[in-house]
């Protein structure tokens, strides 16, 4: 069982250009969150994705951001047009089912915008 | 609006002594609540998990309380060590259906050898 598995761990990206950062979920877990973690905060839920469906945006920027978890494959979270204000740690995380029993997190990806 | 404040900010101990991390929540309406740790650069490790209906929940040194009356939950570590030195953060899933969770911004704890 290999967790939740983020890449990449970094990610230096220069002013305008996009960002894909992937997550694929524990075996068994159908549900995955993104969360983002800015320098001295705690984390702030982004959204959250099941199987080729968006339940729950919520917490994303309203331009720029994207994500999705095609039927195959990991969860990407996209960021175009980057921002110095975007470099975080951003965190991925996947339960069995809402709520029940707790989440796994991944180790993040640190986004450095120069 | 749910918020989650931890307290204090960071803590500085010796090692070997007992201590409580604090954590508070302003709408006693939760599903559980969930205590996990941040080591420098990496993920979050989960600690203990305590649904609504649980008073506590106990791992190794660790135990955690939840006072869902009065938005309370509080992590106790006993002879504490160095290696419990991290980032400890709580955060509550406000119902079933919930997706997501709801962080304070943590607890720095530095244990001296």
């Amino acid at each position: 069982n290999a967790g939740v598995m983020q890449n990449p761990r970094h990610l230096v990206r220069r002013r305008g250009q996009e960002a894909r950062l992937r997550c694929s979920p524990m075996k068994g877990h159908s549900h995955v969150y993104w969360y983002r973690q800015l320098p001295e905060e705690g984390l702030k839920f982004m959204v959250y994705l099941q199987k080729e469906n968006i339940i729950d945006e919520s917490g994303m920027p309203k331009e720029r951001f994207s994500a999705e978890f095609p039927k195959e494959g990991p969860s990407i979270l996209r960021i175009q047009q980057v921002v110095r204000g975007d470099s975080a740690a951003y965190f991925c995380a996947s339960s069995r089912k809402t709520g029940v029993g707790g989440y796994t997190f991944g180790s993040g990806t640190r986004l450095t915008v120069v | 609006k749910q918020e989650v404040t931890q307290i204090p900010a960071a803590l500085s101990v010796p090692e070997g002594e007992n201590l409580v991390l604090n954590c508070s929540f302003t709408d006693s309406a939760i599903y559980n609540l969930q205590w996990f740790r941040q080591d420098p650069g990496k993920g979050l490790t989960s600690l203990l998990l305590i649904q609504s209906s649980q008073r506590e929940q106990t791992s190794g040194r660790l135990n955690a309380s939840l006072d869902k009356s009065s938005g309370r939950s509080t992590l106790y570590i006993a002879a504490s060590q160095p290696g419990d030195s991290a980032t400890y953060l709580c955060a509550v899933q406000e119902d079933q259906g919930a997706q997501k969770l709801v962080f304070g911004q943590g607890t720095r704890l530095t244990i001296n050898p």
